[in-house]
């Protein structure tokens, strides 16, 4: 079956340590994109990236990092520097590119990262 | 981008039709309007999107305003799977990366 997706599902990790959450999608898509969401609250944009070897940040970059060596691969670094971590962690992807269609974004299942 | 205002929570019985409200009053000419949905702990989905004409399709229909300033996104019968959050986007459709603000939504319960 096409699609995201992210591991692991629920991720804790001591204060001061750096975390890599994955995200991986067979849609053949261009673009890929990482969100945080707290509790009640909305997504908001960490890092973005439209095409291999590319990423943009988003409205809250500082405290992560990404890289996109591989089209399926846009793995999230959390690390030490991201003051207050703990949330859940959304990866997506849409076709992007020129292909003139509507870029529906298509999300994963998300990863609960919890810091102690 | 414009702004969207959408109510904070909203019930509906199962089996009625779900009408759920976003004002954009500041939209632009080229921005579409988009709806997803998240449910408790997943991923957001996208349901339906337009720019001017309603729009109907599976699992929902877009009615918007003739100036374009609001939308409402009806569940034609709504069921207790559809008990999520609804969020209203208004973007300029562009090639490449389309990012998109998910703003707090409408959190919407349908009741037994």
């Amino acid at each position: 079956d096409g699609g995201i997706t992210q591991s692991p599902k629920y991720l804790f990790r001591k204060e001061g340590q750096n975390v890599t959450l994955s995200c991986e999608q067979n849609l053949n898509h261009d673009a890929m994109y990482w969100y945080r969401q707290d509790p009640g609250q909305g997504l908001r944009l960490i890092y973005y990236s439209q095409i291999v070897n590319d990423f943009q940040k988003g409205d809250i970059a500082e405290g992560y990092s990404v890289s996109r060596e591989k089209k399926e691969s846009f793995p999230l670094t959390v690390t030490s520097a991201q003051k207050n971590p703990t949330a859940f962690y959304l990866c997506a992807s849409s076709p992007g590119g020129g292909s003139g269609s509507f870029n529906e974004q298509f999300f994963g299942p998300g990863t609960r990262l919890t810091v102690l | 981008d414009a702004k969207t205002t959408q109510p904070t929570s909203m019930d509906c019985a199962e089996g009625r039709a779900a009408n759920l409200p976003c004002n954009h009053s500041t939209i632009s000419g080229n921005e579409y309007v988009y709806w997803y949905r998240q449910i408790h702990s997943q991923g957001p989905q996208y349901i339906i999107h337009g720019l001017k004409n309603n729009e109907t399709n599976e699992m929902a229909s877009l009615i918007i305003t003739e100036d374009r300033k609001s939308s409402t996104l009806i569940l034609p019968h709504a069921t207790l799977r559809d008990t999520a959050v609804y969020y209203c986007i208004v973007r300029a459709y562009q090639t490449g990366a389309n990012n998109l603000f998910f703003g707090t939504g409408t959190r919407l319960t349908v009741i037994p």
